[in-house]
């Protein structure tokens, strides 16, 4: 049974630029969140995907995106790029039928803005 | 606002030494509280938790109790293992929100 798999697992962009993030669910699970978690901090809340719309929002601004697909995968997109936007970025998943606040993680994808 | 806030690291211990890591948190409903762990490498996981005041979670040999009172959830071991050397993340969630706040993260190190 594979986990929460995320891709890139590093990736590097200049300011300005535009990434988009991968995320597959653990098996079972219908639910995306998406977090960020900054060098010494911790995971922040961007936002939830689930059936395909954005649930929940963090304090984030329009910059960040998402979308959520028909097999629960998801993608986070964060456009014009700072510097500020460097971080690790995780995804979460769950199922919304079963709210006890478990959140599998995966291993996340590393962003470096130059 | 709902917030955690953690004892600051890094913690370095010797094998078989106590844990505490202090947590307190201030949040205006019920929260349930967890600890999440992140070892080298690897993603967050889920160690223990508890859901309401009075409630003690415990796993691999770490325990915490929801302290209502104190407004506190304090992760303790009583002999950690160079094993444990990861960084612990306390959090609250509200499953109305279905959203968590986690703390900054404690990095702990513990040597033969």
């Amino acid at each position: 049974d594979a986990g929460v798999t995320q891709s890139p697992t590093h990736l590097i962009k200049t300011r300005g630029q535009q990434v988009t993030l991968r995320c597959s669910p653990k098996s079972g699970h219908d639910t995306v969140s998406w977090y960020q978690q900054a060098l010494g901090q911790g995971p922040q809340f961007i936002f939830q995907y689930y059936e395909e719309e954005e649930r929940q929002r963090g304090n984030f601004p329009d910059r960040f995106s998402g979308h959520q697909f028909p097999n629960y995968s998801s993608e986070l997109n964060v456009n014009a790029l700072l510097l500020g936007d460097s971080a690790l970025y995780l995804c979460a998943s769950s199922w919304m039928g079963y709210q006890t606040g478990e959140l599998f993680f995966g291993e996340g994808s590393r962003l470096t803005v130059l | 606002g709902d917030s955690v806030t953690q004892m600051e690291g890094p913690v370095t211990l010797s094998e078989e030494a106590c844990l505490t890591i202090n947590c307190t948190y201030t949040a205006t409903g019920y929260p349930s509280l967890f600890w999440y762990v992140q070892y080298p490498g690897e993603g967050l996981q889920l160690l223990l938790k508890a859901t309401k005041a009075d409630d003690k979670g415990s796993n691999k040999g770490f325990e915490a109790t929801y302290r209502k009172e104190t407004t506190s959830f304090h992760l303790e071991k009583g002999s950690v293992q160079v094993s444990d050397s990861a960084v612990y993340f306390c959090a609250l969630y509200f499953n109305t929100g279905n959203q968590f706040y986690f703390g900054t993260g404690t990095s702990l190190t513990v040597i033969p």
